[in-house]
C-alpha cells in the first residue's frame, strides 16, 4: 500500500520569505500523481498544486512549484514571497493512475506566516 | 457549476442520537470520499464510492458508521448512537474518478459535536 509521510508537523516562514514543506512517498507503480493541497482556518481545502509522475519538469504555479524527485520518491513544495495568507495546513497527496484508485493523504504541516 | 456542498454547516447533538450528514458532489463526478478530521489533525479517511462499484469501506472506524450514496449522486453519512469521540470535521470530497489527475474537490465540511 502506498504511504505519504510530511516529516514537518510545523513550519514557520517570515513574510516574504521563501519556505519549503517537505513530502515523501513509498510506491512500487510507475505512473501517479501527487497534489498539495491547502486547509486555512476556514477549513475549505484547497488545491494547491500537481504533478504528473510521468513529467520531468517540475510544476509551478505562481509562488507555489514542486520539486519532484521521482527517483527518491520525494515531492516537496516550495512557497516563495510568503503572505500571510498562505498561513494554513498543508497536506501532500497520492493518487495511482488506475481506474478506482483512492487517495493517500499526508498528516499535514501546519505553516505560519510571521509579519 | 456548483462546487461541492455540505449540509448541515454545523451540528450539536446529544451523546446516543444519530446523526445524518449529506453531500452534494459536483455534478458528473462519479467519485466522492468521506473524511474525518478532528481539531488541528490530519484527514482520516472514512467511505469511497466510484461509480457503481462497491464502495471501499475500509476505513469506517465502526459499525456505527455508515454511508450511502443514492443514484450515484448525494450521498449521506449516518453515525448511529453518537459518542463524544466522533466529535470532529466531516469532509466530504468529489473526483471525475477516471484513472488521470482527477483531483478531488472538497466541500466545506460539517462540524459535529456531540455532548
Amino acid at each position: 500500500a502506498q504511504t505519504v509521510t510530511q516529516s514537518q508537523p510545523e513550519m514557520s516562514v517570515q513574510e516574504a520569505e521563501t519556505v519549503t514543506l517537505s513530502c515523501t512517498y513509498d510506491t512500487s507503480e510507475s505512473d501517479y500523481y501527487l497534489f498539495w493541497y491547502k486547509q486555512p482556518p476556514s477549513r475549505q481545502m484547497i488545491l494547491v498544486i500537481r504533478q504528473e509522475a510521468y513529467k520531468q519538469q517540475n510544476a509551478t504555479e505562481n509562488r507555489f512549484s514542486v520539486n519532484f524527485q521521482k527517483a527518491a520518491k520525494s515531492f516537496s513544495l516550495k512557497i516563495s514571497d510568503s503572505q500571510l495568507g498562505d498561513a494554513a495546513m498543508y497536506f501532500c497527496a497520492y493518487k495511482g493512475d488506475n481506474y478506482g484508485q483512492n487517495f493517500v493523504f499526508g498528516p499535514g504541516t501546519r505553516l505560519s506566516v510571521l509579519p | 457549476g456548483a462546487g461541492v456542498s455540505q449540509s448541515p454547516s454545523n451540528k450539536v447533538t446529544e451523546k446516543g442520537k444519530d446523526v445524518e450528514l449529506r453531500c452534494d458532489p459536483i455534478s458528473g463526478h462519479t467519485a466522492l470520499y468521506w473524511y474525518r478530521q478532528s481539531l488541528g489533525q490530519g484527514l482520516e479517511f472514512l467511505i469511497y464510492f466510484q461509480g457503481n462499484s462497491a464502495p471501499d469501506k475500509s476505513g469506517l472506524p465502526s459499525d456505527r458508521f455508515s454511508a450511502e450514496r443514492t443514484g450515484g449522486s448525494v450521498s449521506t453519512l449516518t453515525i448511529q448512537r453518537t459518542q463524544q469521540e466522533d466529535s470532529a470535521v466531516y469532509l466530504c470530497a468529489s473526483s471525475r474518478g477516471s484513472g488521470g489527475a482527477g483531483e478531488q474537490f472538497f466541500g466545506p465540511g460539517t462540524r459535529l459535536t456531540v455532548l
